[in-house]
């Protein structure tokens, strides 16, 4: 079965700061991973995905992702912390293909300090 | 359309009432998916339709929730009797189709059901 664990409920860093979310995931078959980001009182928006290409993933607003098969690990990164990156981010882990059921983790809420 | 759209985005019910969510996914997606978000938490799996056809549903929490998705584009998931414990956030998400690679599944609004 297919799981993931996101390693501290909430993160809180500086405007300007480096972010970093910390996932890890388990699965039987090569996996696609996803990080979501979902604002308050909205739906959930895809930020990168990995589906076995380049294991560093890039994706929207500055925020970038690397597969390490050997730590299992797929944790978000970020240079330089903005306001607007205030929000609830949601790892997840599917099989088949990208568009096939989604397992998510229990998410991370991002602060951001002036 | 432009999105996926979920409708009511907020619905309050007394315990035991039924309430039904409807979905409208992106035009043309064929595959939909619905998932219930509790307080706090990550999204989880319900139901999955490829066009019509409900091709699992095997993260239904009970016999009291039903999906349909009739003509292979609106879906409806109605929950019978409800339950406070049914209280969650219920996301709709479609994608052009399941085989094709690296489709993306395009997550709806939510809908906010409150059980009193």
């Amino acid at each position: 079965a297919q799981s993931v664990t996101q390693l501290g409920s909430h993160v809180s860093v500086s405007e300007g700061a480096l972010v970093l979310l910390r996932c890890n995931y388990s699965s039987s078959v090569p996996p696609y991973l996803f990080w979501y980001v979902q604002y308050p009182n909205q739906g959930l928006q895809l930020l990168l995905k990995y589906t076995s290409a380049a294991t560093l993933v890039k994706g929207i607003n500055g925020f970038e992702a690397e597969f390490k098969k050997s730590e299992t690990s797929f944790h978000l990164t970020k240079p330089s912390a903005h306001m607007s990156d205030a929000a609830e981010y949601f790892c997840a882990v599917s099989i088949y293909s990208s568009a096939s059921k989604i397992i998510f983790g229990s998410g991370t809420r991002l602060s951001i300090r002036p | 359309g432009a999105g996926v759209s979920q409708s009511p985005r907020y619905k309050v019910a007394k315990r035991g009432q039924d309430v039904a969510l409807r979905c409208d996914p992106i035009s043309g997606h064929v595959s939909l998916f619905w998932y219930q978000q509790a307080l706090g938490q990550g999204p989880e799996f319900l139901t999955y339709f490829q066009n019509e056809a409900q091709l699992d549903k095997s993260g239904l929490p009970s016999d009291r929730f039903f999906a349909e998705r009739p003509e292979g584009s609106v879906s409806t998931l109605k929950i019978q009797r409800t339950q406070q414990e049914d209280s969650a956030v219920y996301l709709c998400a479609s994608s052009l189709e399941v085989t094709a690679g690296s489709n993306e599944q395009f997550f709806g609004p939510g809908t906010r059901l409150t059980v009193l």
